[in-house]
């Protein structure tokens, strides 16, 4: 079954605006940690942030911020003052349970292309 | 220098051939992995391994083998490739999260695009 969902294959965005990129999963686990990877045209994955389950606030690293909805399994992540190098692809990750499950699942992705 | 490197970066081969990928990581981390990333399906867990003793199976490990040298190295071998085995593949390491919540970020390295004819 499909654990990780991004239901945008591409998105578009003006420079200098915001943008949110949609991530639901599916768990029946208390204890999992989501993650956001960007892929830029050069083919490395990039760490962008994390959010654990019991974390009480959102997730955030500079531009980036993780808006985590634990009731409704959403884990969108939000792009602020978009740049240029901002387009990519993005993938939604999850993993499971304790440390010593290495089962993480990744999303199909979705394209985002930033506009002068 | 990066902290995870793969060697080859690209290779094409045919099939039938015995193909090794390599993984080296300057981070220190204990744990490390093998993706491969196809379009329109995210990246596919194929083997990982907590340790130098420690090698599990992961998503798709059927067709691949590997061996983990030592902690800074960790390589997958295609016995016998075949064309559906045409994939971009990532190595991956991490360390232990500190919450013991999965917490445990992984690191990539650059990819290797594997063309296999």
């Amino acid at each position: 079954a499909q654990k990780i969902t991004q239901t945008q294959p591409g998105m578009f965005v003006q420079e200098k605006e915001a943008v949110t990129l949609d991530c639901t999963y599916d768990t029946s686990d208390p204890s999992y940690g989501l993650f956001w990877y960007k892929q830029p045209s050069s083919g490395e994955m990039i760490f962008l942030i994390y959010q654990g389950s019991y974390d009480q606030q959102n997730a955030t690293e500079g531009r980036y911020s993780l808006n985590f909805q634990k009731a409704r399994k959403s884990a969108n992540l939000v792009i602020s003052a978009s740049q240029l190098g901002d387009s990519a692809m993005y993938f939604c990750a999850m993993r499971e349970g304790t440390y010593n499950n290495n089962d993480m699942r990744f999303g199909a992705g979705t394209r985002l292309t930033v506009k002068p | 220098d990066a902290d995870v490197t793969q060697t080859p970066r690209n290779r094409i081969t045919k099939t039938g051939k015995r193909i090794m990928l390599e993984c080296s990581q300057t981070k220190g981390h204990d744990r490390m992995y093998w993706y491969r990333q196809d379009p329109g399906l995210g990246l596919r867990l194929i083997y990982y391994s907590f340790d130098v003793k420690d090698i599990n199976k992961g998503e798709i490990s059927d067709g691949y083998s590997v061996s983990r040298q030592a902690q800074a190295k960790f390589s997958l071998s295609l016995e016998s490739a075949i064309p559906n085995q045409t994939a971009l593949y990532f190595c991956a390491t991490s360390d232990i999260g500190t919450s013991g919540i999965g917490t445990d970020t992984q690191y990539f390295g650059p990819g290797t695009r594997l063309t296999v004819l």
